[in-house]
């Protein structure tokens, strides 16, 4: 089964910085990768997503990933951080063998300094 | 419409209660799903349906009964929960293919006490 790994639990940076967020994942061919966003006590939204294509994939609220397959990386990358981008971050893996069966990482949280 | 809409928000109720979670999406989507969440964890896959049918069932305890009445609506029922069940309850849908992603809701805040 596949599964995805974040290597950073919580992650501090300044207004205005850019920001990437790690993402590793273990499956034996390409799968479909996620990047959701989460405010506290919220729900999850979508950032972007990855199956196939372009390995550069743009989002919104001005974020941007990449797929590596060599590293098996679909890290997370934004040039500018706004404070409204405070918020927890999850990677996610879906199979493509195996419909319905999308699994997450733990998670970072953002911490945004003024 | 492209929400998925969860009610109630909020929810306490005893150990003896009887209560259920609903979950609605006009998106045309045919696989809908239950998520628990802990506080600061990932959320955890509960059931899948795809087309109205139960397809996954990761291994939930009798007390969480989930039910799909028509392709737009999902419901969790709730008997004889225990504290450790307090949680975020998240619903889902997606295509049928996960590889366009899911749209959640916001979720249900469950307190069991």
């Amino acid at each position: 089964a596949q599964s995805v790994t974040q290597p950073d639990i919580h992650i501090t940076v300044s207004e205005g910085a850019s920001l990437e967020l790690r993402c590793n994942y273990s499956y034996g061919a390409t799968p479909y990768l996620f990047w959701y966003v989460q405010s506290p006590g919220q729900g999850l939204q979508l950032l972007l997503k990855y199956f196939s294509g372009d390995t550069l994939v743009q989002g919104i609220k001005g974020f941007e990933a990449e797929f590596k397959r060599s590293q098996s990386s679909f890290n997370l990358r934004k040039p500018s951080v706004h404070w409204s981008d405070a918020a927890e971050y999850f990677c996610a893996v879906g199979a493509p063998s195996n419909n319905n069966d999308m699994r997450f990482g733990a998670g970072t949280r953002l911490t945004v300094k003024p | 419409d492209t929400e998925v809409t969860q009610t109630p928000k909020h929810l306490v109720m005893g150990m003896t209660n009887k209560k259920s979670l609903k979950c609605e999406q006009h998106m045309g989507h045919r696989a809908m799903y239950w998520y628990k969440q802990k506080a600061k964890k990932p959320p955890e896959l509960m059931f899948v349906y795809s087309y109205e049918k139960l397809s996954i069932n990761e291994s939930v305890p009798s007390r969480f009964s989930p039910e799909c009445p028509n392709s737009s609506l999902l419901n969790l029922h709730l008997h004889a929960l225990q504290p450790e069940d307090s949680a975020l309850y998240l619903c889902a849908s997606s295509q049928v293919r996960v590889s366009d992603g899911y749209t959640f809701g916001s979720g249900t805040r469950l307190t069991v006490v």
